[in-house]
């Protein structure tokens, strides 16, 4: 199976939302409400943001927000803060008892 | 509050065989009802999910690396390993361990071991 799609790149100003999305397939992300999300911060862990689409850990702002429609999931990110910088990937369960990635997504604060 | 610390040689030679071990603390791999699993990264590179291990034994992996790729788990130590047979170059990554309380996600992740192939 492929890894899922993300956009290499997204950006926005202090304040602003931005929206990251993460495609899948029939057999992933649109047949499972499993999706996940993760920020990286530069030589540090990935750190676990959103599961289960929508749901947030304790600890992880409200700023951040998952949703999903069919094949494609998407992160929001509102009120962009200078911190948010970071990588963030998207995984989905999937048949098999597997787990695909997203390509990762570079988001800039300007 | 769990905690997952990675260890095993820096540096391989190709065509060897890789091993990673996994050592939980905060929490029980025998009790707590989670898979965990193992992902690398790339340098520059995205995350790749490599596999997951159960208390039982019970494992789970990834197309890509199914065939090259053994987890397993030793409850009496806490801890569980990750076996990579006959590595290249390609290879080379920063490898993770996690809890995997399948499928919500990947909710507590290691620190990361950076493993170098190259003879």
């Amino acid at each position: 199976q492929s890894a899922l799609t993300q956009p290499p790149s997204a950006s926005g100003s202090p304040g602003q939302s931005v929206t990251i999305s993460c495609t899948g397939t029939s057999s992933d992300v649109g047949a499972y409400n499993y999706v996940s999300w993760y920020q990286q911060r530069p030589g540090k862990a990935p750190k676990f943001i959103i599961h289960e689409v929508t749901k947030r850990p304790s600890g992880v702002p409200d700023r951040f927000s998952g949703s999903k429609s069919g094949n494609t999931a998407s992160l929001t990110v509102s009120g962009l803060q200078a911190e948010d910088e970071a990588d963030y990937y998207c995984s989905s369960y999937a048949a098999g008892n597997n787990l695909l990635f997203g390509g990762g997504t570079k988001l800039t604060v300007l | 509050q769990v905690q997952l610390q990675e260890s095993g040689p820096g540096l391989v030679k190709p065509s060897q065989t890789l091993t990673l071990t996994c050592t939980v603390s905060g929490g029980s791999i025998s009790r707590d009802s989670y898979y965990w699993s193992w992902i690398r990264q790339p340098a520059g590179k995205g995350l790749e999910w490599i596999g997951r291990v159960y208390a039982s034994g019970s494992n789970g992996y990834s197309p890509s690396f199914r065939g090259r790729v053994t987890i397993s788990v030793d409850t009496s130590k806490n801890q569980f390993s990750l076996k990579f047979s006959s590595v290249t170059a390609s290879d080379t990554a920063v490898y993770y361990c996690a809890r995997d309380p399948i499928p919500r996600g990947l909710d507590s992740w290691g620190q990361g071991t950076l493993v170098t192939v190259s003879s």
